[in-house]
């Protein structure tokens, strides 16, 4: 089983659009977790951390559910600049193994 | 100054020739990474260097080697690789893992063509 699973999409929605993705991961004992998002032919940039309660960053809002081992990032109001591959990412218990997912791509349409 | 500088950009090589990527971080991180990135897949770790001593070895190939001089640099020698070898390489830095978790901090990336 991999360590992290993302639905590869893509989602193409239009602008204004609500969109959500979900990670999920085989280790229950993880502890960190990071949405990143990539551009075309560029490095992964980090988005947000992901915290236990939940948090949120402007239009973006990451939860955890531990419970069903997953974890959510949510994008309101979706902008063209949007568009992009958005990682899940999880670091294992140990903390010194950073496991990704394949990506979520995201299009968002005029 | 990017804080994660990767140089070259973009490399094309032949299966004969010898070449070195480069790496050097500007943001006090003590861990160093060596990712690749081929089409269609996750991120794959090659090396992980904590406090410059290699900590990850992730199977990779003998004609991949990684060379850790000080914490704030890190080099990916190359020689006689293979065309399926082709793909983005990622250099990242973080804080050292076991204390509070610090993300991941990319360069820009080299893109590497074998021919």
């Amino acid at each position: 089983r991999k360590e992290v699973e993302q639905d590869p999409g893509p989602f193409n929605v239009p602008e204004g659009a609500t969109v959500a993705f979900n990670c999920t991961y085989s280790n229950s004992a993880s502890q960190s977790f990071f949405w990143y998002r990539q551009d075309c032919r560029k490095e992964p940039k980090l988005l947000m951390s992901v915290y236990s309660s939940g948090n949120e960053d402007g239009r973006f809002t990451a939860q955890l559910n531990r419970a069903s081992q997953y974890i959510s990032l949510l994008i309101r109001d979706s902008k063209l600049s949007d568009s992009a591959t958005y990682l899940c990412v999880v670091l294992s218990n140990t903390g010194n193994q950073f496991y990704f997912g394949t990506g979520t791509s995201l299009t968002v349409i005029p | 100054e990017t804080g994660v500088t990767q140089t070259p950009r973009h490399l094309v090589m032949g299966m004969t020739n010898k070449k070195s990527l480069k790496c050097e971080q500007h943001l006090g991180h003590n861990a160093m990474y060596w990712y690749k990135q081929s089409a269609k897949k996750p991120l794959e770790l090659m090396f992980v260097y904590n406090f410059k001593e290699q900590t990850e070895n992730n199977s990779v190939p003998s004609r991949f080697s990684p060379e850790c001089p000080n914490s704030s640099h890190l080099f990916l020698h190359l020689h006689t690789l293979q065309p399926e070898d082709s793909a983005l390489y990622l250099c990242a830095s973080s804080h050292a893992p076991g204390g509070s978790a610090s993300p991941l901090h990319f360069g820009n990336g080299t893109r590497l063509t074998v021919t």
